[in-house]
């Protein structure tokens, strides 16, 4: 099993839709939990840090359950630009390591 | 953005040979990590490096492998590239503050190399 699974997708979605896509994780000893936006053919990079009580950076919201062990990414009020793939990024308490899920890929069409 | 580079970007090589990939960063990170992205398995890590000379491997170290004699510099090396080596490869830095907080991690641009 991969420690960290996500639905591949692709989510198609119009613009004004609301997508929200889920990422499981397999460790229970996982801390710490992030979103990465990665467009084609260019690096990941940050969009928001899962916090435990759940958190919103304007129209997104993530939501970490650990009970079921997985993180959620909420996108309201979707923009041509929101499509890319989303990365699931689950670090744990003892190591130095970052572990990616394969991404879920979004489409926002006009 | 970051100051982290990788070079070169694009390279084509062909089997057996050896290939060094180079990972700079200005920001003085401790950590700094190397990984392949393919098409669907996204990214795996390949080694890492939790200061000058510590690295330890990741899920897919066979054929790899690491020097860190600065803090700046992280060099990936293929000792005898395969065309299973192809791949997408990215360098990222992250810095840990207190142990276990949440630490974002920069990547580079990427260095695209394949293998024939």
């Amino acid at each position: 099993r991969k420690e960290v699974e996500q639905d591949p997708g692709p989510f198609n979605v119009p613009e004004g839709a609301t997508v929200a896509f889920n990422c499981t994780y397999s460790n229970s000893a996982s801390q710490s939990f992030f979103w990465y936006r990665q467009d084609c053919r260019k690096e990941p990079k940050l969009l928001m840090s899962v916090y435990s009580s759940g958190n919103e950076d304007g129209r997104f919201t993530a939501q970490l359950n650990r009970a079921s062990q997985y993180i959620s990414l909420l996108i309201r009020d979707s923009k041509l630009s929101d499509s890319a793939t989303y990365l699931c990024v689950v670090k744990h308490s003892n190591d130095y390591k970052l572990s990616f899920g394969a991404g879920t890929t979004v489409t926002v069409r006009a | 953005d970051a100051g982290i580079t990788q070079s070169p970007r694009h390279k084509v090589t062909e089997t057996g040979t050896p290939v060094t990939l180079r990972c700079h960063q200005t920001e003085n990170h401790r950590y700094m990590y190397w990984y392949r992205q393919d098409p669907g398995h996204g990214l795996r890590l390949i080694h890492y490096s939790y200061g000058v000379k510590d690295t330890d491997k990741g899920e897919v170290s066979d054929g790899y492998s690491v020097s860190r004699s600065k803090t700046e510099d992280f060099l990936l090396t293929l000792e005898s590239a395969t065309s299973s080596q192809t791949s997408v490869y990215f360098c990222a830095i992250s810095e840990l503050h207190q142990p276990g907080l949440n630490t974002e991690a920069f990547f580079g641009q990427g260095t695209r190399l394949t293998v024939v």
